[in-house]
């Protein structure tokens, strides 16, 4: 099926933990972000990609990384897990172009406790 | 920079209702809208996509318009159900980002 897949799904990390958030898509998009939702609010921003090898910040990058090797994978990696970071992390790709909707990964639901 | 609201922030109607959700942009240099539904504790459905071209989209009794100049889009739910009950959130894409409105809350009340 073709489509954003996500893992985990759900993850416990105690304070100053470190992890990796995986996200795959198999549509070819050059475009990809990471957003955090916390409870009862809208979607934010974390990083974003336009392509293999070129990534940026969006309006709450301070705590994660991002790498993009490839067109495929845009993995997001938090350092020093801390509780402010508890949140649900959605990832999703798109295309610049005005017909191609943008497609959203599941959600990973990560607490730090 | 992009930023987009949404009216109003909740809305409870009775069933059969028709219902109409608002969506202002700052930026009209847009790509695309795109309407999304979001259930309690689950992910966004793609419900529409409206071109940056086009002036609104159908799908059953979902009907969304978009008038860029004035940075607005609008989905109307026509005859409500109580299945309808979620956040509906819009996204613009423009430049390099896709950016969320805060969402609007709906409960159709049996």
């Amino acid at each position: 099926n073709a489509g954003v897949t996500q893992t985990p799904k759900f993850r416990i990390l105690k304070i100053g933990q470190s992890m990796t958030l995986q996200c795959t898509q198999d549509m070819n998009h050059n475009y990809m972000y990471w957003y955090r939702q916390d409870p009862g609010m809208g979607l934010k921003l974390i990083y974003y990609s336009v392509g293999a090898g070129i990534t940026d910040k969006g309006e709450v990058p301070n705590g994660y990384n991002v790498s993009r090797s490839t067109t495929e994978d845009f993995p997001l990696r938090l350092e020093l897990a801390a509780p402010s970071q508890t949140s649900v992390y959605f990832c999703a790709s798109s295309n610049r172009d005005p017909d191609t909707e943008a497609f959203f990964g599941q959600g990973t639901r990560l607490t730090v406790v | 920079k992009q930023e987009v609201t949404q009216i109003p922030a909740a809305l409870s109607v009775p069933e059969g209702e028709n219902l109409v959700l608002n969506c202002s942009f700052t930026d009209s240099a847009i790509y695309n809208l795109q309407w999304f539904r979001q259930d309690p504790g689950k992910g966004l459905t793609s419900l529409l996509l409206i071109q940056s071209s086009q002036r609104e989209q159908t799908s059953g009794r979902l009907n969304a318009s978009l008038d860029k100049s004035s940075g607005r889009s609008t989905l109307y739910i026509a005859a409500s159900q109580p299945g309808d009950s979620a956040t509906y959130l819009c996204a613009v894409s423009s430049g390099d980002k896709l950016t969320f409105g805060t969402g609007t809350r709906l409960a159709v009340r049996p």
